[in-house]
């Protein structure tokens, strides 16, 4: 079974700071990956997937990830934090017709 | 095009009470999962549901929980006899296709709370 490690349950940054949110996987083949954001009292909403292709995968809202498979990695980060990035970050491995979820970091952004 | 629709969004039931939560997936969508969310965890996988079939329940409790996913209405996660743990966030997702490079699109969640 796939595993997916967030290091890290809390981060907090200063608004306009870097973001930078890890993932690890284990996977012994390419796996789907993804970042889900939840805010509060709310649903998970994608946020960027790799499947196949390029390695630097763009989503919404400015983040991006990259697939590092020397690795096992797919950190997702952001260059200036806004105050509305707020939210609680999932990352996910996609395999066998299930999700592998992280447990998830909880950001925070500082005036 | 209305997205995965859950309903209630927060239940209150006493301990020893059945809660039934409902999921009506995306149009066009016929592949249902629900996972659970207790606090300060991440979502867990509880089971994957095709149109009156259940694909993968490898992550359902053993005992008091079930699920279906009937030809016609939305898919039911039922809980018999609830105790104080299973008050969870309980998120459904539904995707067109078996996940894999298929994105899969969550429900708002509903949010059991046993008193």
């Amino acid at each position: 079974a796939q595993s997916v490690t967030q290091l890290g349950s809390h981060v907090s940054v200063s608004e306009g700071a870097l973001v930078l949110l890890r993932c690890n996987y284990s996977s012994s083949v390419p796996p789907y990956l993804f970042w889900y954001v939840q805010y509060p009292n709310q649903g998970l909403q994608l946020l960027l997937k790799y499947t196949t292709g390029a390695t630097l995968v763009k989503g919404i809202n400015g983040f991006e990830a990259e697939f590092k498979k020397s690795e096992t990695s797919f950190h997702l980060t952001k260059p200036s934090a806004h105050m509305s990035d707020a939210a609680e970050y999932f990352c996910a491995v996609s395999e066998k017709d299930q999700f592998y979820f992280g447990t998830g970091t909880s950001l925070t952004v500082i005036p | 095009n209305a997205g995965v629709m859950q309903n209630p969004r927060h239940l209150v039931r006493r301990r020893g009470q059945e809660a039934r939560l409902r999921c009506s997936p995306m149009k066009g969508h016929s592949h249902v999962y629900w996972y659970r969310q207790l606090p300060e965890e991440g979502l867990k996988f509880m089971v994957y549901l095709q149109k009156e079939n259940i694909i993968d329940e490898s992550g359902m409790p053993k005992e008091r929980f079930s699920a279906e996913f009937p030809k016609e209405g939305p898919s039911i996660l039922r809980i018999q006899q609830v105790v104080r743990g299973d008050s969870a966030a309980y998120f459904c997702a539904s995707s067109f296709g078996p996940t894999g490079e298929t994105e899969a699109f969550f429900g708002q969640g509903t949010r059991l709370t046993v008193v």
